[in-house]
């Protein structure tokens, strides 16, 4: 069954750097999106991606963050320098949108961790 | 108000017992409703979707009540390896910019 990879599986950056985290989703699918967790806590909205612009962002996607998708199968999320707060769990997922799966689909996630 | 609620748990409950879990989503224009199950730091992989006239995947039963906009998950026999946490999430109609997710329930099935 085809599923979204993310890479890198873990991820550990210092304070202030910049990082991009890197995902490929399912390849039939219309909508991305990006999702972190920090430990303990619940799965955040982070954006969501669809005709190749931004459809959708949450209060924490500020200008410290940006998505790009180069080149038509992947999809990158880039943290520009990184904070101790911006240490969690970041999943990609890909949907189709309207359909008969609509539902969404999630990568195995990076775990970034802000030294 | 939350988009979407759910029982805080945990749920600690025997081998073989049944259990169920509930969920409140506020916003009337939710048209697409799921369950998913997270191991602990795993993805959130997707349990089952929630059709308007309930549907049943093996020891699993989602039910779906729009009037008073609640959905339910319900595991019967339950089994050691369904200890996770399960994740009620919803979206908008005609909107698939976003998925909401829940809190999630934590079930801890001891032997």
């Amino acid at each position: 069954e085809p599923e979204v990879t993310q890479t890198p599986s873990h991820q550990v950056t210092q304070m202030g750097q910049e990082v991009i985290l890197r995902c490929v989703p399912i390849s039939n699918h219309l909508y991305f999106y990006w999702y972190r967790q920090i430990l303990g806590q619940k799965v955040e909205f982070l954006v969501s991606f669809y005709n190749n612009e931004i459809s959708e962002k949450s209060e924490i996607f500020d200008d410290q963050f940006s998505v790009e998708r180069p080149d038509g199968s992947n999809f990158t999320l880039k943290i520009r320098s990184t904070k101790l707060e911006d240490s969690a769990m970041y999943f990609c997922a890909s949907s189709v949108g309207r359909g008969a799966r609509p539902e969404a689909f999630f990568g195995q996630g990076t775990r970034l961790t802000v030294v | 108000r939350k988009e979407v609620e759910q029982d805080p748990g945990p749920f600690n409950v025997p081998e073989g017992a049944t259990v169920a879990f509930n969920c409140t989503y506020s916003n009337s224009a939710s048209q697409s409703f799921f369950w998913y199950r997270q191991d602990c730091r795993k993805e959130p992989k997707l349990l089952m979707s929630v059709y308007s006239s309930g549907n049943e995947d093996g020891r699993f039963t989602a039910q779906l009540n729009r009037a008073s906009q609640y959905i339910s998950l319900l595991i019967r026999d339950s089994k050691l390896s369904d200890s996770a946490t399960y994740l009620c999430v919803v979206a908008r109609e005609d909107n698939f910019n976003k998925f909401y997710f829940g809190s999630g329930t934590k079930l801890n099935v001891k032997p």
